[in-house]
């Protein structure tokens, strides 16, 4: 069955930078275009960041734009997130996430990661 | 302030009919881009309950469903139960922003 385990999150100061990771299990990793969600504590789901099948294309929100990189070694099966400046409001649990392949929407969902900005 | 926009709650009592809405816009739904629905269970990551607009993944029971039409689109649970007690999001697609996008979330609560 299809498993996403992210790692990397914890605690950083403002300004600072973090690494997420997500090893992906369970089906053709390098076929299907990947997703980072975040959902800050207590809040809604707001998508961060989608890269395509092959890493050859990225797209970003607003907010993550200039600051975070998203990545993949599909020889690894794995999704990175480099986050740089990270700000008080980046606070929240990390989501990789699976894209469906055929709609633009999300099939599977990792257990996440927290990321805490704080000083 | 999400782009798509959800009432911040909802409730019913058990066996009810209650609907969830999610307005979007000429570069999201309008521009006929699918609405897909997300429940997320106290505690757990979102599932999704409904994609491609009114469609059920295995599993999900048919008490579930979708619509869209024009910029909006409606989840209605049919037969309420105690278990659907939960956060509910859509979620489509905006050229605009070349990316998906999310609506504020629905606390359904079952009285």
């Amino acid at each position: 069955q299809v498993q996403l385990v992210e790692s990397g999150g914890g605690l950083v100061k403002p300004g600072g930078s973090l690494r997420l990771s997500c090893v992906a299990s369970g089906f053709t990793f390098s076929a299907y275009g990947m997703h980072w969600v975040r959902q800050a504590p207590g809040k809604g789901l707001e998508w961060v960041a989608l890269i395509s099948y092959d890493g050859s294309a990225q797209y970003y929100a607003d907010s993550a734009k200039g600051r975070f990189t998203i990545s993949r070694d599909n020889s690894k099966n794995t999704l990175f997130l480099q986050m740089n400046s990270l700000r008080v409001e980046d606070t929240a649990v990390y989501y990789c996430a699976k894209d469906s392949g055929n709609g633009n929407y999300i099939d599977f969902w990792g257990l996440g990661t927290l990321v805490t900005v704080s000083s | 302030q999400s782009v798509l926009t959800q009432p911040p709650s909802v409730s019913g009592t058990p066996g009810q009919r209650v609907t969830i809405s999610c307005t979007g816009s000429s570069s999201n739904i309008g521009a006929s881009y699918d609405v897909h629905w997300y429940q997320q269970l106290p505690g757990t990551v979102p599932k999704v309950l409904i994609y491609g607009n009114n469609n059920r993944p295995s599993g999900v029971p048919d008490r579930f469903s979708g619509s869209k039409s024009g910029t909006s689109a409606s989840l209605a649970i049919t037969g309420l139960q105690a278990e659907d007690e939960a956060d509910y999001y859509c979620q489509s697609y905006d050229r605009s922003l070349s990316g998906l996008v999310f609506g504020g979330g629905t606390k359904l609560t079952v009285l």
